[in-house]
Order: structure tokens, then C-alpha cells, then sequence
């Protein structure tokens, strides 16, 4: 069956430095693939996608993730971490080419020390 | 565009009542989706429609869960009886054909049942 894996739940950084957050998935074929992040209190907002081409994506607010076919896995980075990035991250795959096929990881909530 | 909008953002109620949220989805999208948060199991697809049609309902947990979608505008997810282990937080998504598969998410319903 098909699956997200976000290994870590929680991941507190240092204002300043830099961020990767893991994710794995489960599919026998490449899925479409993205990034939403859940500030408290509100609705996901999409970060940014893969679905083609080149491995490397960037997204807004200066993320960007990088697609590992051998590894199954799409991993969201930031070279250098504001106090506005303090929330929850989700990683999802779309599967199957159906609207509804989204399937969403646990999710990783970020803190940023000062 | 206001983005997707939900109505009410807090509901607090006791167990055995109706409980009924809304969603107005983005104009001129044509898809619109359920999905029900909470701690254990993460973000899940309850129902999606397409041009006002349910196309997928089998995420609906209950015959206590229905969904109604009357025009492309509106659409409500009714639980009765509601029970305790319906406290969640409810987001409606919607998507338009030429976005790629990415999804606008509303902020949210937050119930809970006692």
C-alpha cells in the first residue's frame, strides 16, 4: 500500500541555521510529490511540488527539496531558519493520477530557538 | 479571492447532537475535499466532489458522516449522532483543474464533542 514515513516528530533548530526535514515514501512508481507546511490555527499552505524533470525544486519562503529516486525519498531543506518557520511540516504524495489520491505524512512540527 | 472559508471555526457540543460544518470553496474550483485531523491518525481524505458530485466517499468513517455539496459554492459534512471520538479539527480543501494537483486549504473546524 502506499505511504509517507516522516521519521522525525519534532526538530527544534537554531535561528540561523540550516534545516533538513525527511521523508519517505512507499509507491511502485514515482508519485507526484510535495511539501505543506500548517502554521497554528490555520490550513496547509503548499511550499512547493515534484512531479518531473529536474530533482532539485524550489518552493516559497526559500525551501527547496530534493528528489532521491534510489531512496524514495523527498526531503524539504533551508539554508538558514527564521522564527517564522516555526510550525508543522507535511510531507504528501499523489498517487495514481487521481485528485483524491493524496496521501499524507504524520507531519514534523519545527521549533526555532532564538 | 478570500480563499477557501469555514464556518464555524470552533464547535463545541455534546455527544448524541447534530453537528454541521461548512465550506465555500474557492470560485471556479471544481474540486472540493474533506479531511478530518487529529493527533492518531494524522490528516485523512473523508469525501471529495467533483463539479458538485461525491466521487469518493470511502473515507467517511460512518453512516453518522454525510456530506452534501448543492451548488459550486457550498458544501456542508454533517455528523448525528455526533460521539466523543469525533473531536477533531475538519479542514475543506479545494482545487481547480489548472493548479496541479495543489490543493487550497480553509483554516478549519475545530469540535469538539463531550
Amino acid at each position: 500500500a502506499q505511504s509517507v514515513t516522516q521519521p522525525d516528530i519534532h526538530i527544534t533548530v537554531s535561528e540561523g541555521a540550516s534545516l533538513e526535514l525527511r521523508c519517505n515514501y512507499s509507491y511502485g512508481a514515482t508519485p507526484y510529490l510535495f511539501w505543506y507546511v500548517q502554521s497554528p490555527g490555520q490550513g496547509l499552505q503548499l511550499l512547493l511540488k515534484y512531479f518531473s524533470g529536474d530533482t532539485l525544486v524550489q518552493g516559497i519562503k526559500g525551501f527547496e527539496a530534493e528528489f532521491k529516486r534510489s531512496q524514495s525519498s523527498f526531503n524539504l531543506r533551508k539554508p538558514s531558519v527564521h522564527w517564522s518557520d516555526a510550525a508543522e511540516y507535511f510531507c504528501a504524495i499523489l498517487y495514481g493520477g487521481s485528485q483524491g489520491n493524496l496521501i499524507f505524512g504524520k507531519g514534523t512540527k519545527l521549533s526555532v530557538k532564538p | 479571492d478570500a480563499g477557501v472559508i469555514q464556518s464555524p471555526r470552533h464547535e463545541v457540543t455534546e455527544m448524541g447532537q447534530e453537528v454541521t460544518l461548512r465550506c465555500k470553496p474557492i470560485s471556479g474550483h471544481d474540486y472540493l475535499f474533506w479531511y478530518r485531523q487529529t493527533m492518531m491518525r494524522g490528516l485523512e481524505l473523508l469525501i471529495y466532489f467533483n463539479n458538485n458530485v461525491p466521487i469518493d466517499d470511502s473515507g467517511m468513517p460512518e453512516d453518522r458522516f454525510s456530506a452534501k455539496m448543492p451548488n459550486a459554492s457550498f458544501s456542508t459534512l454533517k455528523i448525528q449522532p455526533s460521539e466523543p471520538r469525533d473531536s477533531a479539527v475538519y479542514f475543506c480543501a479545494s482545487n481547480g483543474e489548472g493548479d496541479s494537483y495543489e490543493q487550497y486549504f480553509g483554516p478549519g473546524t475545530r469540535l469538539t464533542v463531550t
